[in-house]
């Protein structure tokens, strides 16, 4: 069953812009990760928000997370054309071993 | 340098062949599971192991066996590999349960003729 889903499915920008995908879930959660991946390449963590956190900050990236509305924005700021990739939210829910993932939204950053 | 491995990179099999996917870490970790990626289905698991002789299955077992008899290891086995196998496959990696990001390997693409 899918439990994260993202919005929008793809994205285009260009470099210097912000980039914002979001993701909505269904059940309670006890962390919310986002991972990153490069056509046809295993996926690379990027940030891990727990349940009781509403902010994380990395680098250039910032997630956030309102888990009243079940949804987590991820913001890439000063987008990079490397910065190409997609882009998949994962929730790692109470009573199970696993993190089930969204369908991924495709960012394209044009030079 | 910590990392997943999973060989092969590329497999093209016919159907009924049985064929074996293997995945290694070096990180010590006790959490390993098998993912597939499909178009428009995004990653769903197929098994999982939360330490040496646990798995249990996720999502997708159907037409799958693993096995966990190291640390390190956690193979995918397709007794009788049929076409609706054909897909990317992912083997990850993490310490204990909860709260730990999973690592990734970089995927095999297998295709079942």
């Amino acid at each position: 069953s899918q439990q994260g889903e993202e919005d929008p499915q793809a994205l285009s920008i260009q470099e210097g812009e912000n980039a914002t995908m979001n993701c909505s879930y269904k059940t309670s959660i006890n962390n919310l990760q986002w991972y990153r991946q490069n056509s046809g390449r295993g996926l690379v963590h990027l940030i891990l928000i727990r349940s009781n956190e509403r902010e994380k900050h990395s680098g250039r990236l910032r997630v956030t997370l309102d888990t009243s509305k079940k949804s987590s924005s991820l913001l890439i700021t000063a987008s990079r054309a490397a910065d190409t990739a997609s882009y998949f939210c994962a929730t790692d829910t109470d009573n199970t071993d696993k993190l089930i993932f969204g369908t991924g939204t495709r960012l394209q950053v044009f030079p | 340098e910590a990392q997943v491995t999973q060989n092969p990179r590329y497999l093209i099999t016919v159907t009924g062949k049985k064929l074996t996917v293997t995945c290694s870490q070096n990180m010590n970790h006790e959490y390993m599971s098998w993912y597939r990626q499909d178009p428009g289905l995004g990653l769903r698991q197929i098994y999982y192991s939360m330490n040496v002789e646990v798995t249990d299955k996720g999502d997708v077992p159907e037409g799958y066996k693993v096995s966990r008899k190291e640390k390190r290891n956690f193979p995918l086995i397709l007794e009788s590999p049929s076409p609706n196998q054909t897909s990317l496959y992912f083997c990850a990696s993490s310490p204990p349960w909860g709260n730990s990001p999973l690592h990734f390997g970089n995927g095999t693409r297998l295709t079942v003729t």
